[in-house]
């Protein structure tokens, strides 16, 4: 069964960071791109940034380049997100996706709320 | 940058036809995908690569997409199927999402 599970959420004051895991499992996640999407109150699906299988192919939304970096250890099975400079408005639910390249299977999500 | 754009809302009685669409430039040529989320959950995959259902989705669902519009089509609507539904292609090694539309089943 295909698991992904997020972690490393929480409360953080603006221009502080935060580092973001997803945890996979039930598949080979070395053969698959992966993803972050969020979620902020109310509001739709954003997306975040992607990394492909082998690491060599990065992309970033234009409104966290710069500020966030993804990556991942495909010998721990893991996806990451490191998040600094953060603003209010990456307040969210971010979440893992698995990309075949639609997203069939995502994480419950891990929220992050930017407050001082 | 590519804009994929959602009506807000859609309003169908149980048993009938709801059609969601989302409309971007040149769409069709692209591959569109459709996601289900309800309050509190993770966002569910509908639809992808255009028509295609994953293995678990019931049969009433399907999609289309042609010229600047993709269309969800869900047949013989039922109250579990109220929730909210996004669409989603790619563009330029770039993830669009569509707004998202909340389909309510009264």
């Amino acid at each position: 069964e295909v698991q992904l599970v997020e972690s490393g959420g929480g409360l953080v004051k603006p221009g502080g960071s935060l580092r973001l895991s997803c945890a996979a499992s039930g598949f080979t996640f070395s053969s698959y791109s992966m993803n972050w999407v969020r979620q902020a109150p109310g509001k739709g699906l954003e997306w975040v940034s992607s990394i492909s299988s082998s690491s060599s192919s990065i992309y970033y939304a234009d409104s966290v380049k710069g500020r966030f970096t993804i990556s991942r250890d495909n010998a721990k099975n893991s996806l990451y997100l490191q998040m600094n400079s953060l603003r209010a408005e990456d307040t969210a639910v971010y979440y893992c996706a698995r990309d075949e390249p639609f997203f069939d299977y995502w994480g419950q999500g891990t929220p992050v709320t930017v407050s001082s | 940058s590519y804009e994929l754009t959602q009506p807000p809302s859609v309003s169908v009685s149980p048993g009938q036809t709801a059609s969601i669409t989302c409309s971007g430039d040149k769409l069709g040529n692209k591959y569109a995908c459709w996601y289900q989320q309800k309050p509190g959950q993770s966002p569910v995959l509908v639809i992808y690569e255009d028509s295609k259902r994953p293995s678990g989705i019931p049969e009433r669902f399907s999609g289309s997409n042609s010229g600047n519009t993709a269309t969800l089509t869900i047949s013989g609507t039922q109250a579990m199927d109220e929730a909210d539904y996004y669409c989603q292609a790619w563009d330029s090694s770039t993830v669009v999402f569509g707004g998202g539309t909340k389909l309510t089943v009264l």
